[in-house]
Formats: structure tokens, C-alpha cells, sequence
């Protein structure tokens, strides 16, 4: 399968501080990724679809400029978190969409990242 | 409103056994399915996608699709210890995104 890779792994960072996150496909272009953050025992949360070249599309009660993303390039995604807040603190985690065929997409997730805001 | 159902669980099962997990999801057009297993703290990994009617099989697991009901399921044969995890259906309307059900966790005991 697809690899796509995601730094940091972890992060602490103080209140009111800004942190980027990046989400990477290795071996192979993504015109389309993913945001996601989930808490413990916790369902997946979509966040964001992030388009290379475009702006993003945020779900609904996201906030577009506490959350901001960049899709770059074909091979990466970055997502910043604006001035965190303890409340920010979550297990975020991108996935890319993959075409592996006529009408066959499929997503691999990265690692994740765990934000800690204290 | 687009939903995927599962059962929440836990569904217990031996070492060994067949552990069936189940999935019905709302909207026809769905095109692509797929089966993803998350270990606690982890990211969801791809186990198994599918794509048309009947069975498909890789390696323990096999994807079984019927359309006609909406419905897909997952089983695993031989489970074992390790195959302990939450187990998260999948389904993608319309190449827009994937809808994600709330998940089954299984617990596989020696």
C-alpha cells in the first residue's frame, strides 16, 4: 500500500502558540488529502479536505483561520493550528487519496500527531 | 444525510475463531468500501477495499459486499490476540469523501 508519513509525531507547545503539522505521500501524488482529529475512544472527525492548488474546504463548525491549511505540492499538506488552546489538544491525522484505477480511490492515513497544549 | 452503521461491541471472540464484523450503510450510488483496523493510539490502517458485489479475499480477510441490501462485512478467520483492534467501515459517496462508521472493537481471547 501507499506510505504517507506525518511530522511531528508529538508536540507540546504552550498556550496562544501557532503549530504546523505536515502530512506527506511518499510514492505517490496526492491532488487530495485529508485532515482529521480525534479524541480518546472517539469516532474520526473530518476536519478539512485539502485540494493542491486551491483553497481548502472546511466541514461544517471548523474554523478556517484557527485551522489553516496549505497543499503546496502534489506530495504535501500542512496544517497550522493558530494560537492553540488547551482545547486544541487532540490526536490529528492526515490521509491522502490514492487513484488505483477506474473509479478506484482509495485513502491512507498517516501516523498522526499528537498535540499537547499547555 | 449519508450514514454508515456499525455495532459498537465489543465483540469477543476466541483464538481461532471467525469474527464477523458488519456494516450497512444508507446512500445506493456508494461506489468504494473499505475496511480499515485502528489499534489504540494509533492512525486507521487499510486492510481490505471493495468495490463490487460478493466476496473478496486477502489472506484471513475477506470483504463481502452486497449492494442490493447495503450492506458489507468483514471477516477474519483464525483470529487471533493480535487482531484486537477497532475495526472502522468505510464508504465513499460519489468521490466526494469517505464516511466513516463509529467503529466495532474486537477483542480476541486466548
Amino acid at each position: 500500500g501507499a506510505v504517507v508519513s506525518q511530522h511531528p509525531s508529538r508536540v507540546i507547545c504552550k498556550s496562544g502558540t501557532s503549530v504546523k503539522i505536515e502530512c506527506r505521500s511518499l510514492d505517490f501524488q496526492a491532488t487530495t488529502m485529508f485532515w482529521y482529529r480525534q479524541f480518546p475512544k472517539k469516532s474520526l472527525m473530518l476536519m478539512a479536505t485539502s485540494n493542491e492548488g486551491s483553497k481548502a474546504t472546511y466541514e461544517q463548525g471548523v474554523e478556517k483561520d484557527k485551522f489553516l491549511i496549505n497543499h503546496a505540492s502534489l506530495t504535501l499538506s500542512t496544517l497550522t493550528v493558530t494560537s492553540a488552546h488547551p482545547e486544541d489538544s487532540s490526536f490529528y491525522i492526515c490521509s491522502a487519496r490514492d487513484w488505483e484505477g477506474h473509479y478506484q480511490e482509495t485513502q491512507y492515513f498517516g501516523p498522526g500527531t499528537r498535540l499537547l497544549v499547555l | 444525510q449519508k450514514e454508515v452503521e456499525q455495532n459498537s461491541g465489543p465483540l469477543s471472540v476466541p483464538e481461532g475463531a471467525i469474527a464477523s464484523l458488519n456494516c450497512t450503510y444508507s446512500d445506493r450510488v456508494s461506489q468504494s468500501f473499505f475496511w480499515y483496523r485502528q489499534y489504540s493510539g494509533k492512525s486507521p490502517e487499510l486492510i481490505m477495499s471493495i468495490y463490487s458485489n460478493g466476496d473478496k479475499e486477502d489472506g484471513r480477510f475477506t470483504a463481502q459486499l452486497n449492494k442490493a441490501s447495503q450492506y458489507v462485512s468483514l471477516l477474519i478467520r483464525d483470529s487471533q490476540p493480535s487482531d484486537s483492534a477497532t475495526y472502522l467501515c468505510a464508504v465513499f459517496y460519489n468521490t466526494d469523501k469517505l464516511i466513516f462508521g463509529t467503529g466495532t472493537r474486537l477483542q480476541v481471547f486466548p
